[in-house]
């Protein structure tokens, strides 16, 4: 089954406003976390990624925290914007040359203007 | 700068037919590449995924195969089509261990 899963699986945030969208993961030795967005009709986007040997990682008006002592990884969108609703997908990989994913359920993000 | 194509981008076909789905990948060599398929409203579930030409692993039983007949090539075939193969198939690439997968726009298929 699935190591990956989301806290919400819906978000509903005014424009303006910050968004965090959270995921658990359960393997331990995971050691490389990414986020995707999904928009309708669409293949995932890569957001941002992160390695174990970091904690947090920031992008233009994205950030992704990393707490392996809880097996946490959020994803923060600054000052959202309606173009942001999509829903959004963590992904996990342990190892392994193939480079395989594990993804989680998803968040739809609801920008409201 | 790398790109990946997928086609049709949606296939209407009826049960029992054939199917092909072709990806290609420009921009790169000896990617990995995927297939997964998407049900509605769901995650990604891992199908197929390929290291070098050739080179298949599955990671589900089911009616569908894959190919690799080229370096960037990655194609997904079923002989006989069933109803329970509806769904949103993607193609992705990567350069391997801990980097990014990257997707193509998929392909919307549906079984009557």
């Amino acid at each position: 089954g699935e190591s990956v899963g989301l806290h919400l699986p819906t978000l509903s945030v005014q424009e303006g406003d910050n968004s965090i969208i959270n995921c658990a993961y359960s393997n331990s030795a995971s050691d490389y976390f990414i986020w995707y967005k999904q928009e309708s009709g669409k293949g995932p986007q890569f957001i941002i990624d992160i390695r174990s040997n970091m904690d947090k990682r920031q992008g233009q008006r994205v950030t992704v925290l990393l707490n392996k002592t809880v097996k946490h990884l959020s994803l923060q969108i600054a000052a959202t914007q309606p173009g942001d609703s999509a829903v959004y997908f963590c992904a996990e990989n342990f190892g392994g040359s193939q480079g395989n994913l594990i993804f989680g359920k998803g968040t739809k993000l609801s920008v409201k203007p | 700068s790398q790109t990946i194509h997928q086609w049709p981008a949606t296939l209407v076909q009826p049960v029992g037919s054939p199917l092909s789905l072709e990806c290609t990948v420009e921009g790169t060599s000896n990617p990995n590449l995927y297939w997964y398929r998407q049900a509605a409203g769901r995650g990604l579930q891992l199908l197929f995924y390929s290291v070098g030409i050739g080179q298949i692993s599955s990671e589900v039983p089911q009616n569908l195969s894959a190919s690799r007949p080229q370096d960037r090539q990655f194609i997904l075939s079923s002989k006989k089509l069933l109803l329970s193969d509806s769904g949103f198939y993607l193609c992705a690439w990567s350069r391997g261990e801990s980097q990014p997968q990257h997707f193509g726009d998929g392909t919307r298929l549906s079984i009557l």
